[in-house]
């Protein structure tokens, strides 16, 4: 079956521009979360979302923000772009609700901010 | 505090040599689980092995297995007969039982020495 695939791979956007990020889940997963991944930092959580609903969210500031559609897809999205948003964002999918399952990650998109 | 750590930011091995990376973690739950997980420059994450804290049996799988060492908060992987392929980074990371969101380690940089 297809794995999780997200959208773009790579994208370059210029300070105080916004983006949204897609990532689609394997066919039947309820449970999507997002991860920011920096050398510095290395994979922090921003958000997951189950069944439409945000259940927990991580320690950003609301410029970031996320939302999941009936069909399971999610998307974030980054408003005011910093120089430090610079980074690999990569979603997670997971067929159960409570961490009992396998997390199946995407490739991840790369955002360069200049 | 939900830290997890990896004291050792990388390691080296000889090519069918065994080697063991370590991770701590702290937490108040009784249950959750705990997996680590493989990226290699592709990116990609991917799952190497996963322990549920309320099984005391130590995980295995094929040449990977950990030892669990609940009351210690405890949990490193041991890689036997090293290959070339397995050479990445290593992800330590822990779920709680009330959703899936993963609290990672800043990772070990395995090399495998032809």
């Amino acid at each position: 079956k297809a794995g999780v695939t997200q959208t773009p791979r790579y994208l370059i956007k210029t300070r105080g521009q916004q983006v949204t990020l897609s990532c689609s889940p394997i066919s039947g997963h309820r449970s999507v979360s997002w991860y920011q991944q920096t050398p510095g930092q290395g994979l922090q959580f921003l958000f997951e979302y189950f069944s439409e609903t945000q259940r927990n969210k991580g320690n950003f500031p609301g410029r970031f923000s996320g939302r999941q559609f009936s069909n399971s897809r999610s998307e974030m999205n980054v408003s005011t772009l910093e120089l430090g948003d610079s980074a690999l964002y990569l979603c997670a999918s997971s067929f159960g609700d409570r961490g009992n399952t396998e997390a199946f990650f995407g490739q991840g998109t790369r955002l360069t901010v200049v | 505090a939900q830290t997890v750590t990896q004291s050792q930011p990388e390691m080296s091995v000889q090519e069918a040599e065994t080697v063991t990376l370590s991770c701590t973690y702290d937490t108040s739950e009784s249950d959750y689980y705990l997996f680590w997980y493989k990226q290699p420059p592709s990116r990609q994450m991917i799952l190497v092995i996963r322990q549920e804290a309320y099984k005391q049996q130590n995980a295995t799988e094929n040449r990977f297995s950990v030892n669990f060492q609940k009351a210690a908060k405890s949990f490193s992987l041991k890689i036997s007969d090293s290959q070339l392929g397995d050479a990445a980074m290593y992800f330590c990371a822990r779920v709680t039982n009330t959703g899936n969101q993963f609290y990672f380690g800043t990772g070990t940089s395995l090399t495998v020495i032809p």
